[in-house]
């Protein structure tokens, strides 16, 4: 079965540049997260949808961030306009939400660097 | 709010040596429990999980028995490998509406 897929799997651009990541969650799934993992910060849960819905976006730490899942097999994070600070890998996850004992599928993040 | 506390790493130990990482938790209701593992480069793997009071997970050699009274999740593994050698996480889930929440990670390195 095909996991969490997660495109590209690295990044390099300019600052100032738009970044667009993308996300196919395991079909069935209902739910999709978006994380952010850093040395310092570690693992941060930036956004996350149920039923292709923005549920809480309190991580999401700028307005320069946002997120959209136009439909259950896709979602993408969009960084603009994109700063040294925001190099980091960025996981999606997907879960159903069939009770607190489902968990969530990772991909294998998208390793973004600003220069 | 629910939050989980894990030992802070960097863990380090000789081939074949048993391995403890102490992850405790608090939460309202009955959550479950759970342990991802990150390898270099890697996204998170599940490891291992469980879901009420007494359970023990287990996969791979490592196991972890939900403590309710202690409320307590520690990963044990009696050998451990080189191949080991990874981050890992502990982490609860007290709604099927809502995300894990995550411990800080605690990195392993296994030496030969």
């Amino acid at each position: 079965d095909a996991g969490v897929i997660q495109s590209p799997r690295h990044e390099v651009t300019e600052m100032g540049q738009e970044v667009t990541l993308r996300c196919k969650p395991i079909s069935g799934h209902n739910s999709l997260f978006w994380y952010r993992q850093t040395m310092m910060r570690g693992l941060e849960l930036l956004i996350y949808f149920n039923n292709n819905v923005p549920i809480d976006d309190s991580g999401m730490p700028e307005d320069r961030f946002s997120a959209k899942m136009p439909n259950a097999s896709f979602s993408t994070l969009k960084i603009q306009p994109s700063e040294p600070r925001d190099s980091a890998v960025y996981f999606c996850a997907s879960s159903t939400t069939g009770g607190e004992s489902q968990p969530q599928h990772f991909g294998d993040g998208t390793r973004l660097s600003i220069l | 709010g629910d939050s989980v506390t894990q030992m802070e790493g960097p863990v380090t130990l000789s081939e074949e040596a048993f391995l403890t990482i102490n992850c405790t938790y608090t939460a309202t209701g009955y959550p479950s429990l759970f342990w991802y593992v990150q390898y270099p480069g890697e996204g998170l793997q599940l490891l291992l999980k469980a879901t009420k009071a007494d359970d023990k997970g287990s996969n791979k050699g490592f196991e972890a028995t939900y403590r309710k009274e202690t409320t307590s999740f520690h990963l044990e593994k009696g050998s451990v490998q080189v191949s080991d050698s990874a981050v890992y996480f502990c982490a609860l889930r007290n709604s099927g509406n809502t995300p894990l929440v995550f411990g800080k990670g605690t990195r392993l390195s296994v030496i030969a």
